[in-house]
């Protein structure tokens, strides 16, 4: 089945700098990579997604590319903010596109 | 309805018992997802919905666990004769159509059930 690797488990960034998030899969049929966002007690949010049609996605401070051939994708946020601070993870679809894999997640801390 | 909703949100109960976690998706969304989370790591697929139907019920970890959706809307799993080692936060997902080729379909999240075996 898909294995999804995610890197870094955590990530501390001083307010106002970057944050990268990698992620790498082994299953060359899979087609469609969304990133959740998960808050302390609550299920997991979306927060961009992204399909194997395209190699970058962007909306407002966040982005999402894709190497298809690689077999990875990172989540970029710009301009950290407090309110980022959270546990965030990539998934990628199965081969039949029911099921999703997800990473281990990461431990994103916004440094006010 | 507004989002995916999930009750009990906390279920505490001992070994050997027999629990019920029930799910209701977004109205109109006829695919369903069960996924289990351990302190710590990602979601892991349980079962597949499409309609009243089991799909894919390939996560399953063994015969204890059981789920329904008969109606086509709320789903209930059902863990019989727990274990400390099924203590988990039980997710569940809805999307509005099945997952798969060209156009997966984002799936949204509940809150989650917090079970805890003792």
């Amino acid at each position: 089945g898909e294995n999804v690797e995610q890197h870094p488990s955590t990530l501390s960034v001083q307010e106002g700098d970057s944050a990268v998030i990698k992620c790498t899969y082994s299953d060359s049929a899979s087609n469609y990579f969304p990133w959740y966002k998960q808050e302390l007690g609550k299920g997991p949010q979306l927060i961009i997604d992204i399909r194997s049609n395209v190699g970058e996605k962007k909306d407002q401070r966040i982005a999402v590319t894709l190497n298809k051939t690689a077999k990875h994708f990172s989540l970029h946020i710009t301009e950290t903010q407090p309110e980022d601070s959270a546990v965030y993870f990539c998934a990628a679809s199965g081969p039949t596109g029911n099921q999703f894999y997800f990473g281990t997640g990461t431990s994103l801390t916004v440094i006010p | 309805g507004a989002g995916v909703s999930q009750t009990p949100s906390n279920k505490v109960t001992e070994k050997g018992k027999y629990v019920e976690l029930r799910c209701d998706p977004i109205s109109g969304h006829t695919a369903l997802y069960w996924y289990r989370q351990s302190l710590g790591q990602g979601p892991e697929f349980l079962i597949y919905f499409q309609g009243t139907g089991a799909a894919d019920d390939s996560g399953l970890p063994n015969d204890r666990f059981f789920a329904v959706r008969p109606e086509g809307s709320v789903s209930t799993l059902k863990i019989q004769r727990t274990e400390r080692g099924d203590s988990a936060v039980y997710l569940c997902a809805s999307s509005l159509t099945p997952a798969g080729g060209p156009s997966t379909d984002t799936q949204y999240f509940g809150p989650g059930t917090r079970l805890t075996v003792l």
